[in-house]
């Protein structure tokens, strides 16, 4: 079946512009994830859905950064005013449920900020 | 300090070498520890995972987990060029989030 896919695959783009990425979870996965990975690093945590739960925003590193999932399938990360440190590789990953230890990850979106 | 602490690595072997990748975490309501394999711009796929404590193999790989000791490994036999990745431990409770080490970058010389 369909894994979870990412758009972009690349973004371009100025310093202080606003730009949403978009993940489409595996379909049925109520658990939707969000990471971002700089250059050669580990995986930083951002953002956890669970269902209709209230999201875990633990992770979010400004208020510049925010996202949404829309009727627990699709959600789009928002960065406001983007700066030249948000540059990273954005990763999306789902996983069945709460109590589930496999996430599924998609292909990533490769952010440049000039 | 961090809840999960990885050998950072890169390790670089010759093909055929045996190859031991290492954690250690400090919180233990983990009960879930995954191992993920990550290619060069790909997203981390999932390897192996193991429940509690004990050792588990699945073809030349060994998942071994040691909750007294609060340290987790992963074993490569017979490494190939194909092992070529950066591998990543991971640990959950029975439910929320799972935390992620930095990773270790292997590399597997022909």
């Amino acid at each position: 079946g369909a894994g979870v896919s990412q758009s972009p695959s690349n973004k371009v783009t100025e310093k202080g512009k606003d730009v949403e990425l978009r993940c489409d979870p595996i379909s049925g996965h109520t658990a939707l994830y969000w990471y971002r990975q700089s250059l050669g690093q580990g995986l930083e945590f951002l953002i956890y859905f669970q269902g209709n739960s209230a999201p875990d925003k633990s992770g979010l590193p400004s208020d510049r950064f925010s996202a949404e999932r829309t009727g627990g399938s699709v959600s789009t990360l928002t960065i406001q005013r983007t700066q030249q440190e948000d540059s990273a590789v954005y990763l999306c990953a789902s996983s069945p449920g709460d109590r589930s230890y496999e996430q599924y990850f998609g292909p990533g979106t490769r952010l440049t900020v000039t | 300090q961090k809840e999960v602490e990885q050998d950072p690595g890169p390790l670089s072997v010759p093909e055929g070498a045996i190859v031991s990748l290492n954690c250690t975490y400090s919180n233990s309501a983990f009960q879930y520890f995954m191992w993920y394999r990550q290619y060069s711009r790909k997203g981390p796929e999932l390897l192996m995972y193991t429940y509690s404590s004990g050792n588990k193999e699945d073809g030349r790989f060994t998942a071994q987990v040691d909750k007294s000791s609060k340290y987790i490994s992963l074993f490569i036999r017979d490494s190939q060029p194909s092992d070529s990745a950066t591998y990543l431990c991971a640990m959950k409770g029975h439910a929320g989030k799972s935390t992620f080490g930095d990773g270790t970058t292997l590399t597997v010389k022909p």
